[in-house]
């Protein structure tokens, strides 16, 4: 039982370069999130996805795009990286979202020169 | 002013010693979270909590919902209790929102 992983763990990219993170759950959870973690600000939402087939915006939703095609993995994407989205990304999951725990991934490192 | 505000930013103790870290929101809420951050990045939940007090282990923690307030506390730290403490809550108003602090850095000596 892995849990959430992601892959990769760290990732350089030059500016306008395009990647996908990659996270996967065998929970079997509903609900899966994917944050972003700067030094001196608390995790933010990039977007979530309440089920299979089902995404939505977060706080700081613009510049990435999301897919959930399979209930185990949900994807992150950055068409065209931009220095400001240098960040540590996270995923998590949880059963449901109103009171449930989150379980997190190991965390992707990401440098966009 | 940020709507979960943790304090103290980073905290320095001995072995032993009895630690608390406190969290204040300003929104109404249906859950708050304790979550740990390891040295290496690894994020793990320690409670969830809607009302009054959950133990486990050396870790207690504790919600004042009149107040808008919570703590966690550790007693007899260890130095592997160093960590980056984060408070986080479930905000009842406005769309599905996670509001996360910024977390409590401590590190305990030996």
């Amino acid at each position: 039982n892995a849990g959430v992983t992601q892959t990769p763990k760290f990732r350089v990219l030059k500016t306008g370069q395009s990647m996908t993170l990659l996270c996967a759950q065998d929970m079997n959870h509903e609900y899966m999130y994917w944050y972003r973690q700067d030094p001196g600000m608390g995790l933010r939402l990039i977007h979530y996805s309440v089920g299979e087939g089902t995404t939505a915006k977060g706080e700081v939703p613009d510049g990435y795009n999301v897919s959930r095609l399979k209930k185990q993995n949900f994807l992150l994407g950055l068409e065209s990286a931009a220095p400001s989205q240098t960040s540590v990304y996270f995923c998590a999951s949880s059963r449901s979202t109103l009171r449930e725990t989150q379980y997190f991934g190991p965390g992707t490192r990401l440098l966009v020169l | 002013k940020n709507e979960v505000e943790q304090s103290p930013q980073n905290l320095t103790a001995q072995e032993g010693e009895f630690i608390t870290i406190n969290c204040s929101y300003s929104v109404g809420i249906s859950a708050l979270h304790w979550l740990q951050q390891h040295p290496g990045g690894g994020i793990v939940s320690l409670f969830m909590l809607s009302s009054g007090k959950k133990k486990h282990g050396r870790l207690i923690a504790t919600i004042n919902i009149q107040e808008k307030h919570s703590s966690l506390h550790i007693t007899a730290s260890h130095p592997r209790d160093s960590a980056v403490y984060i408070c986080a809550v479930r905000a009842t108003t406005g769309t599905y929102k996670y509001i996360f602090g910024t977390g409590t850095r401590l590190k305990v000596l030996a």
